[in-house]
């Protein structure tokens, strides 16, 4: 099994700061996605990156694969009280049935 | 809209009383899973589909049951419930599950408590 480490594992942050959450492996991906769960809901998925090094931007938050396509990092500019929530990221497995997520970084913004 | 239900949203049991999940997308998915979040361990899967009459085992098969009658539900059954299967469950389904742009389409999620 192809493990994800996330981290921090909780984050509890001022509107207005900025904050970053990392998803490490030893082990090297095709691609990486990153979801946000919000109490009492699904996850809903936020971007998916394919190329090493690539870099996608979502309004405030940046998401980057690493060189290597063993890690990724979610970067949010300016935090708001609508950014709290669970951000996972997640990989298909090498079967191809089914997405190993990550543990989560629980994310709170306080206004 | 599309989207991914499940029904009950919430559900106390006991012990033993057979119960069934139900999920439904209206999204004309070939693929859909069922996982179980619990604290510390995250999101594992417990069953997939990847087509009508097509189920196999996830990582945490064990106590559960799935069928696949028709694409669009894909229900969970638990023929025996223990409290170990307290859980908040999700249901997902995905197009394009096998190229690089797969997306998962999760349900809103079911609380189960077994006593």
């Amino acid at each position: 099994t192809q493990l994800l480490e996330q981290s921090p594992q909780f984050l509890s942050i001022q509107e207005g700061e900025n904050l970053t959450v990392y998803c490490n492996s030893s082990s090297v991906f095709s691609s990486l996605q990153w979801y946000r769960q919000e109490p009492g809901e699904g996850p809903v998925l936020l971007v998916t990156v394919v190329t090493g090094g690539e870099v996608k931007k979502l309004k405030r938050l940046t998401f980057q694969f690493g060189d290597a396509r063993k890690d990724s990092s979610l970067h949010i500019t300016a935090a708001q009280p609508g950014d709290t929530g669970l951000y996972l990221c997640a990989h298909r497995n090498q079967a191809g049935t089914a997405l190993i997520f990550g543990k989560g970084t629980t994310l709170s913004v306080s206004s | 809209e599309a989207q991914v239900t499940q029904n009950p949203r919430y559900l106390i049991t006991v012990t033993g009383k057979k119960l069934t999940v139900t999920c439904s997308q209206n999204m004309n998915h070939e693929y859909m899973s069922w996982y179980r979040q619990d604290p510390g361990l995250g999101l594992r899967q417990i069953y997939y589909s990847m087509n009508v009459e097509v189920t196999d085992k996830g990582d945490v098969p064990e106590g559960y049951k799935v069928s696949r009658k028709e694409k669009r539900n894909f229900p969970l059954i638990l023929e025996s419930p223990s409290p170990n299967q307290t859980s908040l469950y999700f249901c997902a389904s995905s197009s394009d599950w096998t190229r690089s742009s797969y997306e998962q389409y999760f349900g809103p999620g079911t609380r189960l408590t077994v006593t």
